[in-house]
């Protein structure tokens, strides 16, 4: 099992769409979790860190559920600038930070 | 704070050719990532640093790799001799030590081995 699996997408939503996506890690003692984005041919930029009690940053909210070991992404109200890839990241034990490969958005006008 | 600079941005060479790329994180922080990102494969963690010293290098895909971090502003990735299956995006990032563990990444150096 990989350490931390995206559903690659693409996923094709109207804009004004809520759009949600899930990632699954394998170790249970990974310690802290974010959802970073990638534009085309840029570097990935911190979105957002992933709490237990769960956070909200304007249209994003991000959950994290340890028992079943997976990490949320829901975006309100979707803009055409939300078009990106999504990366999935966890931080295990022994300090390793590993990226999922994205999940792909399109909003599509 | 000019961010993490990465270089060089783009390199083409041919295979068998050494390969050196460079980064220079951000001032203050005191870890230092290489990632590797290619279609397939997505971010793969090539090798990571604390304090200037190599923690867990597991992800270096073969003695053909090498990195090095003489201090604290500076890091290089070397590759020896390049192959074409080499080519990727080539990402560093660093780290502070505010426990947050938020990285900030340079904009990658993109590698065609011909």
């Amino acid at each position: 099992r990989k350490e931390v699996e995206q559903d690659p997408g693409p996923f094709n939503v109207p804009e004004g769409a809520t759009v949600a996506f899930n990632c699954t890690y394998s170790n249970s003692a990974s310690q802290s979790f974010f959802w970073y984005r990638q534009d085309c041919r840029k570097e990935p930029k911190l979105l957002m860190s992933v709490y237990s009690s769960g956070n909200e940053d304007g249209r994003f909210t991000a959950q994290l559920n340890r028992a079943s070991q997976y990490i949320s992404l829901l975006i309100r109200d979707s803009k055409l600038s939300d078009s990106a890839t999504y990366l999935c990241v966890v931080t295990s034990p022994g300090d390793k930070i590993i990226f999922g490969k994205g999940t792909r958005l399109h909003i599509l006008p | 704070d000019a961010g993490v600079i990465q270089s060089p941005r783009h390199e083409v060479t041919e295979m068998g050719q050494e390969v050196t790329l460079r980064c220079k994180p951000i001032s203050g922080h005191n870890s230092l990532f290489w990632y590797r990102q290619t279609m397939m494969r997505g971010l793969e963690l090539l090798i990571y640093f604390n304090n200037n010293v190599p923690i867990d290098d597991s992800g270096m895909p073969e003695d053909r790799f090498s990195a090095k971090m003489p201090n604290a502003s500076f890091s290089t990735l070397k590759i020896q001799p390049s192959e074409p299956r080499d080519s990727a995006v080539y990402f560093c990032a660093s780290r502070g030590t505010s426990g947050a563990n938020v990285l900030t990444f340079g904009a990658g150096s993109r590698l065609t081995v011909l």
